[in-house]
C-alpha cells in the first residue's frame, strides 16, 4: 500500500505560468514532508520541506501548502521556467520530532514547462 | 566539497555475482541511505544508517548487506545478484535536524543479466 500518493504522472505548463503539483499521504504518523527535483542521469536534489506544525512554507518561487485534515500537499512554482521540467518527487516521514533519515516517496510527476 | 560520491556509475552484473557499490561523503553527515529507483515506482529505502556502526532495514532489503564501519563511507553489498535488482541505486546522506533534506550522490546504473 502506497503511503505517499502522486497521482499525475505527469504535468505540462506553458513557461511563466503557474505549476501546481500535488501530493497526497495516508500514514498520519508523517510529521515533515520534502520536494526534491531530478534531472535525468542525476540524484535528487532537495528543492523544499514543511513541517506539520505549518501550512505554507515559501522560498522563492516555490511555495509548498499543507492540508493535514485532508492529508495533502502542493507544490506551486510561480513563474514556471524551462530550467524547472524535471521530476518532482514528494517525500514524507515519521521522525517523532523531525529526525529524517527515513524518507518514504511518492513516484514522481514529470514536469514538462515549455517555452 | 564534494558531497555524495558513488561509485562506479554503471555496472553490468551476471546472475549470481556478488558486488560492492561505493559511497562516501565528506560533509560528516550523520544519516545515510541507500535508495532504489524503478520505472514507476519511485524511490524505495534499502538500508540506513544514523550513525557508525549502527545500521537498520529499509522497505525492500532482502539481497543487500550494508555496513558503517566510519562516518564517511557507506557501502551497499550485493550477495547474489538477480535479474529483479537491475535498477539506479542511490546513495543519500544527511545531517540531524528537520531543515534539511538529503544529500544525494548521482547514482549507480546497475543491469544484471
Amino acid at each position: 500500500d502506497q503511503q505517499v500518493k502522486q497521482n499525475s504522472p505527469s504535468l505540462s505548463v506553458q513557461e511563466g505560468r503557474i505549476s501546481i503539483l500535488n501530493c497526497d499521504y495516508t500514514n498520519s504518523m508523517f510529521d515533515y514532508f520534502l520536494w526534491y527535483k531530478k534531472y535525468p542521469a542525476e540524484g535528487p536534489t532537495f528543492l523544499i520541506s514543511i513541517s506539520s506544525i505549518k501550512d505554507k512554507n515559501e522560498d522563492g518561487r516555490f511555495t509548498v501548502f499543507l492540508n493535514k485534515s485532508a492529508k495533502h500537499l502542493s507544490l506551486h512554482i510561480v513563474p514556471s521556467q524551462p530550467g524547472d521540467s524535471a521530476v518532482y518527487f514528494c517525500a514524507a516521514t515519521a521522525g517523532g520530532g523531525g529526525s529524517n533519515y527515513k524518507l518514504t516517496f511518492g513516484k514522481g510527476t514529470l514536469l514538462t514547462v515549455n517555452p | 566539497n564534494a558531497g555524495v560520491t558513488q561509485t562506479p556509475k554503471f555496472q553490468v552484473l551476471k546472475t549470481g555475482q556478488s558486488m560492492t557499490l561505493q559511497c562516501a561523503q565528506d560533509m560528516n553527515h550523520e544519516y545515510m541511505s541507500w535508495y532504489r529507483q524503478d520505472p514507476g515506482m519511485g524511490l524505495r529505502l534499502i538500508h540506513y544508517s544514523v550513525g557508525a556502526g549502527i545500521t537498520d532495514q529499509g522497505e525492500v532489503p532482502n539481497g543487500y548487506n550494508v555496513s558503517r564501519s566510519t562516518t564517511e563511507d557507506f557501502p551497499l553489498r550485493l550477495l547474489s545478484a538477480a535479474p529483479s535488482q537491475t535498477s539506479v541505486y542511490f546513495c543519500a546522506s544527511s545531517r540531524t535536524g528537520t531543515a534539511y533534506g538529503y544529500t544525494f550522490g548521482s547514482g549507480t546504473r546497475l543491469t544484471v543479466v
